[in-house]
């Protein structure tokens, strides 16, 4: 069964401690893994999409990573507005339509 | 507007009524998705649209649910006999190319809540 896998569910950090989000999938064939950041009350807003293993895309602070079974965003010297949380999905190999979403990882940054 | 626009955003119904939540896509935009957020949660595919085709209804979760989008424009997901397991946010989301594999942006939700 085509999964996602995030971890930790929850992170709180002091503003300017770096660290990454984990992102485990088992889907057959993967078509395109996505990351996404959420504020409360909001639509996920889009952030990146990485195609194949050892692809790296950045952005400001933010920079994601792809292997063959995980991906990692890794968020260097966060500041207290990077507070939001962070889904990952995959588009399911089985339908051109279709998007798998993890539970996300809450990101807390204390000022 | 800019982006994808949903309405209402807040809706409380009591246990078997019907619903409909409204969502206008960005203009242009040919595919369309619906997706259903609980709370702590990721959100879960619903359905999709290729302007007025629904080419997939895999995810609607019981024949209560019924979407539709008559003009490739703006759509309405459909909610019959609600229960209180359909308390969720309600998402939809427009790309401008065919299939998941754009970029896809998310309106900001519709909140239903089934007392």
């Amino acid at each position: 069964e085509d999964q996602v896998t995030q971890s930790p569910e929850a992170l709180r950090l002091q503003e300017g401690e770096s660290s990454s989000l984990n992102c485990s999938y088992t889907v057959s064939g993967l078509r395109g893994l996505f990351w996404y950041r959420q504020d409360p009350g909001k639509g996920p807003e889009f952030l990146f999409t990485l195609y194949s293993a050892g692809e790296e895309k950045e952005k400001e602070r933010l920079k994601a990573t792809l292997t063959k079974k995980e991906s990692f965003l890794h968020i260097t010297a966060p500041k207290p507005e990077d507070s939001a949380t962070y889904l990952c999905a995959v588009q399911a190999p089985s339908s051109a339509s279709k998007i798998i979403f993890g539970s996300g990882t809450r990101l807390s940054i204390r000022p | 507007g800019a982006g994808v626009s949903q309405s209402p955003r807040y809706k409380v119904a009591k246990r078997g009524q019907d619903v409909a939540l409204r969502c206008d896509p960005i203009s242009g935009h040919v595919s369309l998705f619906w997706y259903q957020q609980a709370l702590g949660q990721g959100p879960e595919f619903l359905t999709y649209f290729q302007n007025e085709a629904q080419l997939d209804k895999s995810g609607l979760p019981s024949d209560r649910f019924f979407a539709e989008r008559p003009e490739g424009s703006v759509s309405t997901l459909k909610i019959q006999r609600t229960q209180q397991e359909d308390s969720a946010v309600y998402l939809c989301a427009s790309s401008l190319g065919a299939g998941a594999g754009n970029t896809i942006y998310f309106g900001e939700g519709s909140w239903l809540t089934v007392v």
